[in-house]
């Protein structure tokens, strides 16, 4: 099984801040890498697949990028809506398919 | 516009069962794979189960296999999770998720979720 490990547990920025996550794999999943976001009492909701692929919908201020083990979601400029939690998500080799345990990101 | 909605989540106690149903419209149902995704209070998600478009192809975590069933049926667009031998660790909000394309892995579409206590 794929283990994913996202940093930090925990991000404090201001809006208007550059927002930098992180996910790593055990193992390579190549590009096979998704992101959601997930704010309290909602679905999740996906932003990237494909490690570099915006969701339809997706504003572009939310990029990401790597390949392999490491890989990077950046939200360049937060709105107040982008505080929530950040998930990454693997489909390289599933079953099973595996989730990071997420990234909160509030308002400092 | 794409809409899942899940119904049979409640209260039941260890080692009981449980029928979860979610409902698919604004799309063609049977050209997607469809999965179970669940999240503990609190916790972060975890994949379930997830079934191809034919119902060929299934596949469950091994913290579910041998007590959890997904299914599916074409003709009434809904997809289904029968649990048995329910135990408190199963106790989550659990959704029913379409894959992006056919059967990409990703999730894109989203119920609301149903949620499941195992308690006595």
């Amino acid at each position: 099984e794929i283990v994913l490990t996202q940093s930090p547990a925990t991000l404090s920025l201001s809006p208007g801040e550059r927002a930098t996550l992180s996910c790593r794999a055990s193992q390579s999943v190549s590009t096979y890498l998704a992101w959601y976001q997930q704010k309290p009492g909602q679905a999740p909701r996906l932003l990237i697949y494909d490690a570099s692929n915006r969701a339809t919908g997706i504003p572009a201020r939310f990029s990401g990028s790597g390949s392999g083990t490491d890989f990077t979601l950046t939200i360049s400029s937060l709105e107040p809506e982008d505080f929530a939690v950040y998930y990454c998500q693997q489909r390289s080799n599933w079953p099973p398919i595996t989730f990071g345990q997420g990234t909160r990101l509030e308002i400092k | 516009e794409v809409q899942l909605v899940e119904s049979g989540g409640g209260l039941v106690k260890p080692g009981g069962s449980l029928r979860l149903s979610c409902a698919a419209s604004g799309f063609t149902f049977s050209s997607y794979s469809m999965n179970w995704v669940r999240q503990a209070p609190g916790k972060g998600l975890e994949w379930v189960s997830s079934i191809s478009t034919s119902s060929s192809y299934i596949y469950y975590a091994d913290s579910v296999k041998g007590r959890f069933t997904i299914s599916r049926d074409n003709a009434k667009n809904s997809l289904y999770l029968q649990m048995n031998s329910l135990r408190a660790e199963d106790t989550a909000v659990y959704y029913c998720a379409r894959d992006r394309t056919g059967s990409s892995g990703y999730y894109p579409n989203w119920g609301q979720g149903t949620l499941v206590t195992v308690s006595s």
